[in-house]
Parts: structure tokens; C-alpha cells; sequence
């Protein structure tokens, strides 16, 4: 079974310019959670879908940032415009059972 | 807000030795999970405990959920290099937030005697 799929791997971008980072939930999870991982803050949630409605965005840093899951299947986090301190690894991770999530391997954004 | 406080930080294992590391918090959590992260990958979870008292058992890896519902426990017994990365304790609690916000703690990383 494939697991939680996300793209890009890597990205690199320069300050100011809009940033999408793209998921696919593991099939049939009706929970879907995006991330942020830092060395100074750990790992933070940001917001979370259920049934590909927004559940808890109280993480959201600021408005700059944006979540969407137009279907089961598809998630984009946005970030526009990127600010140098955006630089983390985001994941998103999807579960059946809420507190059981699994997590895709990461998007290192790196804004300059 | 809720933290959990994860220790050690850092430990060097042998091959064949048991670990142990620990989570506590001030807050009481209603659901305990422990997650193991490589480098450039994300978290997998390992252990979900979700009642005070529970023991469980993965493989080489045991979990409790403290009877006090303030701490968690992970032991592993027998390691072996493969073991090494980052453990992480995260923990869900109905005292603000929302279900699915589990509160993580900052890691445990298990690293091979030189």
C-alpha cells in the first residue's frame, strides 16, 4: 500500500515568492494533518481536515499561510508570500483513527 | 499551553542493551503515542496507548501509559543499530485544543557507542 504521498521533496525559493506543497492522504483516511518541523520548535501542527473540511486551523502562523483538501484524495498548504523564517521541513500526515497519524516524508523548504 | 518534557535528549546505546526513555507533562493527556523518525523522513508510529495503565507491546518495543495519565514510558530491550534515530512521545488532552492536535515532545535521539 502506498502511504502518504507528498511533492515537492525539496524546494528552494527565494523571499516573497508563493510556495505550494502538495499531499496525498493514505486511501480511505478521512483525516488529513499538515505540520511544521523545526529544530527550535519541534514538530507543530498547523491544521487538520476531517472529511475534507477544516477542522483546527489554530496553528496557522499567519494569514500568509493557506490550506485547502478540494477532495479525499489532494491537499496543498500554501505559503505567499515566503519569508526566510517559513525555512522547515512541512509533512503531512493522514489517519483513520485521529490520534493514529502517519506521516508522509517531508517537504524541505528552504526560502532565501 | 500543554508541553510535554521527553528525556534524555540524547543517548548512546550499545548493541544488545535495553533503553528507556520517558515523557511527563503537568497536564493530563487522554491518549499516548510514540513515534520513531530517520533522518529525512518523517515520523512512523510505533506505539498508540489510550487508557491508564495500558502496557503494550511492539516487538522489542514496550510502552506504558502512566497510571497518573501525566507520563509515558518506552522501553527498548535487546537493541540493535537499526534502533538509532529519534524517538518521539506526543500526547492529546481535551483541555483546549482540538481532538487531532497532539502535543509532541522535542525528541529523544539514540545514537551507537563509538
Amino acid at each position: 500500500d502506498a502511504g502518504v504521498i507528498q511533492s515537492p521533496r525539496h524546494e528552494v525559493t527565494e523571499m516573497g515568492q508563493e510556495v505550494t506543497l502538495r499531499c496525498k492522504p493514505i486511501s480511505g483516511h478521512d483525516y488529513l494533518f499538515w505540520y511544521r518541523q523545526t529544530m527550535m520548535r519541534g514538530l507543530e501542527l498547523l491544521i487538520y481536515f476531517n472529511n475534507n473540511v477544516p477542522i483546527d486551523d489554530s496553528g496557522m502562523p499567519e494569514d500568509r499561510f493557506s490550506a485547502k483538501m478540494p477532495n479525499a484524495s489532494f491537499s496543498t498548504l500554501k505559503i505567499q508570500p515566503s519569508e526566510p523564517r517559513d525555512s522547515a521541513v512541512y509533512f503531512c500526515a493522514s489517519s483513520w483513527v485521529v490520534y493514529e497519524q502517519y506521516f508522509g516524508p517531508g517537504t524541505r523548504l528552504t526560502v532565501t | 499551553g500543554q508541553q510535554l518534557n521527553q528525556s534524555p535528549q540524547s543517548m548512546f546505546i550499545q548493541e544488545g542493551e535495553d533503553v528507556s526513555m520517558n515523557c511527563t507533562s503537568s497536564s493530563i493527556f487522554n491518549t499516548w503515542l510514540w513515534y520513531k523518525q530517520d533522518p529525512g523522513e518523517g515520523p512512523v508510529l510505533l506505539i498508540a496507548l489510550y487508557k491508564a495503565g495500558e502496557l503494550t507491546s511492539n516487538g522489542r518495543l514496550t510502552a506504558q501509559f502512566g497510571i497518573t495519565r501525566k507520563d509515558s514510558f518506552l522501553n527498548i530491550s535487546a537493541s540493535i543499530p537499526s534502533d538509532v534515530g529519534i524517538y518521539f512521545c506526543a500526547g492529546q488532552t481535551n483541555y483546549g485544543g482540538s481532538q487531532g492536535n497532539l502535543i509532541f515532545g522535542k525528541g529523544t535521539k539514540l545514537s551507537v557507542k563509538p
